[in-house]
């Protein structure tokens, strides 16, 4: 059973430009949730897919985006990023009304 | 307005000694609660969680909580800490469908 894995791990973005985070979830699991973590604070709910719809979102603007695949795994695309979007993004993925749900790595993003 | 409340930011402890981390809680029902585990640039690790029954629940590396619906807290406790417990902690709760919502984290270092 392989568990979640998220891709790149690190990366470094100018201001303005897009970016593409990727998620594989963990096998058997048909939902995918995406957090936002800044240095030093909890984790916030950015949104949620299941069954490649969107299935609730949190405080974040439209230029927060994703989406879902057949396999699961699912994509978070930021546009014109902001100095504020640096941090941690978490993929969390948990099977269809199931509330327990498996964190990956993390992609550590730096807007500069 | 659910949200989940940390009120330690920081808390050191002796490597031997008891851990407790506390965890307040607002929901408008019986909330599904986590504790996670956070190592530096890593993702989150599920310690424990509490869905209903008994209000004392067994994690893992020796961890318990405790649910109580009177104070709503959720206490997360290990009764004798070892140097590798040092980490970021974070309570969470959720809706059926794993939407997290967490609290700020306390950061728990050990000393010798």
């Amino acid at each position: 059973e392989t568990g979640v894995t998220q891709s790149p791990t690190h990366l470094i973005k100018t201001r303005g430009q897009q970016v593409t985070l990727r998620c594989s979830s963990q096998s058997g699991h048909n939902t995918v949730s995406w957090y936002q973590q800044a240095l030093g604070q909890g984790p916030q709910f950015i949104f949620q897919y299941y069954r490649e719809e969107e299935n609730g979102r949190g405080n974040f603007p439209p230029r927060f985006s994703g989406l879902q695949f057949p396999n699961y795994s699912s994509e978070l695309n930021v546009n014109a990023l902001e100095l504020d979007d640096s941090a941690l993004y978490l993929c969390a993925s948990s099977a269809a009304g199931n509330t327990e749900a498996f964190f990956g790595q993390g992609t550590r993003l730096t807007v500069v | 307005a659910q949200s989940v409340t940390q009120p330690d930011i920081h808390i050191t402890v002796s490597e031997g000694a008891s851990l407790e981390l506390r965890c307040n809680y607002s929901y408008g029902a019986t909330p599904y609660l986590f504790w996670y585990v956070q190592s530096p640039g890593q993702g989150l690790q599920l310690l424990l969680k509490y869905f209903s029954g008994d209000t004392l629940v067994q994690g893992i590396k020796g961890f318990e909580a405790e649910f109580k619906r009177s104070q709503s807290s959720f206490n997360l406790r290990k009764p004798s800490v070892h140097w590798s417990d040092a980490a970021e902690y974070f309570c969470a709760l959720t809706d059926s469908w794993g939407k997290l919502q967490f609290g700020a984290g306390t950061q728990v270092v050990v000393t010798p």
